[in-house]
């Protein structure tokens, strides 16, 4: 059983910067596994920020980077707002049409 | 404007059986692949199932391979998700989405239909 990994909590100062993993109970995360990151605040619908490891979503700002950081992937979140406060979501496509999510990391912002 | 609107959500008893829909418009809905994305309440997102865009290849997570299916009318802009044998842990606002690439799990998010499954 696949379990992608995700710190459960993290905080970061205003204007702060932040990286937020995502890894796999057993290997690696490579590119190969086209990591995507959602954002996603209470009672609201995810949104996306990156996909295919580092490439941004239409909309997104550019304070928020995705990259692999040793064997994981990675969300950076760098000037860190108030409103950034949120829950993120690492996906990886683990091939023949099964995704898996991580746990997600709730981020405070203060 | 891309917008999806699920619908079909409501409570249920343990073992029955619910159809959720998620009509799309604007966009051209026959050209891109589909998801169902859940997430049970105070928990995290689930992925349960995609679909791509001729609906000819379906795909599932294990926890509900054999109890759902997914499908859709290219003709009616519609995507569905029929979930036999409901248990109680099936309980989630289902998010369906539209795929620009199919590896993404989903990169435009309808708002979400809540399933309750109890007695």
């Amino acid at each position: 059983q696949t379990v992608v990994t995700q710190e459960p909590s993290f905080s970061v100062s205003p204007g702060g910067t932040v990286t937020l993993t995502c890894g796999l109970s057993s290997g690696s995360v490579s590119t190969t596994y086209y990591p995507s990151w959602y954002q996603q605040t209470p009672g609201q619908a995810p949104r996306t920020l990156i996909y295919n490891t580092n490439t941004r979503s239409s909309g997104v700002p550019d304070r928020f980077s995705g990259s692999i950081l040793g064997n994981k992937a990675a969300l950076t979140i760098t000037g860190a707002q108030a409103d950034d406060e949120s829950d993120y979501y690492c996906v990886l496509y683990m091939g023949s049409g099964i995704w898996v999510f991580g746990g997600g990391t709730k981020l405070t912002v203060l | 404007e891309v917008q999806l609107l699920e619908s079909g959500g409501g409570l249920v008893q343990p073992g029955g059986s619910l159809r959720l829909s998620c009509a799309a418009s604007g966009f051209t809905f026959s050209t891109y692949a589909m998801s169902w994305v859940r997430q049970a309440p105070g928990k995290g997102l689930q992925w349960v199932s995609a679909i791509n865009s001729g609906g000819d290849g379906t795909y599932y997570a294990d926890s509900v391979k054999g109890r759902f299916t997914i499908s859709r009318d290219n003709s009616k802009n519609t995507l569905y998700l029929q979930m036999n044998s409901l248990g109680a842990e099936d309980t989630a606002v289902y998010y369906c989405a539209k795929k620009l690439r199919w590896y993404t799990a989903g990169d435009d998010w309808g708002q979400g239909t809540l399933v309750t499954v109890s007695p």
